[in-house]
């Protein structure tokens, strides 16, 4: 059963470089296509991106901070950079596993949370 | 870009039916039927309930139905019980720029 596992550093500080990964295990990365979606504390969804290993890429573009999806196969993972990040960056992050054919995400992580604070 | 527009919270009692809408565009909801519904608890990721407007993955119970007219798009749950209690978004593919969208939620409150 596939499980994913977002990890982050928790703090960072305004202006800095946000690096999020994202474990996969039971699936290979390269196989599918995957998501980052973030929530603010009391908010709603918000839509990052998703990313697919051949390079094809949608970013969310009413984000204000620009942001880069990879993936590392080495390691199964899947990664988010968001850079000069904002108090609005502050939120929980997902991941999660896009069906391209029909554009929803169906196994999510349970997210890790992110302050952008001085 | 803006969100699709969900009702912020509805209600009802255990056993009762209730409807959740959720209005598009023709960017999004209006022209394609790549609509789907997750649902989530407090401190819960967001789980899938429906997906192409109307499909149900597995293990979600037949409760959960879906339709779409124009750009509406709408979760019915029917015998609502107390585990239902939860947040619910709509989401949907979009021709503009995100290739994806949210709604604003909605919060469900059985009563």
């Amino acid at each position: 059963q596939m499980q994913l596992q977002e990890s982050g550093p928790g703090l960072v500080k305004p202006s800095e470089t946000l690096s999020l990964a994202c474990t996969v295990s039971g699936a290979s990365v390269h196989e599918y296509y995957w998501g980052w979606i973030r929530q603010a504390p009391g908010k709603r969804l918000e839509y990052i991106g998703f990313f697919f290993l051949s390079g094809t890429t949608n970013y969310n573009p009413s984000l204000k901070s620009p942001l880069t999806m990879s993936v590392d196969t080495s390691k199964n993972q899947v990664s988010l950079e968001l850079k000069s990040v904002t108090a609005a960056d502050s939120a929980l992050y997902y991941c999660a596993r896009l069906r391209r054919a029909d554009y929803y995400f169906d196994v999510w992580g349970r997210g890790t949370l992110v302050t952008v604070s001085s | 870009q803006s969100a699709l527009t969900q009702p912020a919270s509805v209600s009802g009692s255990p056993g009762q039916s209730i409807t959740i809408s959720c209005s598009g565009s023709s960017s999004d909801v209006g022209t394609y039927n790549f609509v789907s519904w997750y649902q989530q608890h407090p401190d819960k990721a967001p789980k899938v309930l429906l997906y192409e407007v109307s499909h149900r993955p597995s293990g979600v119970p037949d409760r959960f139905s879906g339709s779409k007219s124009g750009s509406t798009a709408s979760l019915t749950i029917s015998g609502l019980q107390a585990e239902d209690e939860a947040d619910y978004y709509c989401s949907s593919f979009s021709n503009s720029g995100s290739l994806v969208v949210f709604g604003g939620g909605t919060k469900l409150t059985v009563l």
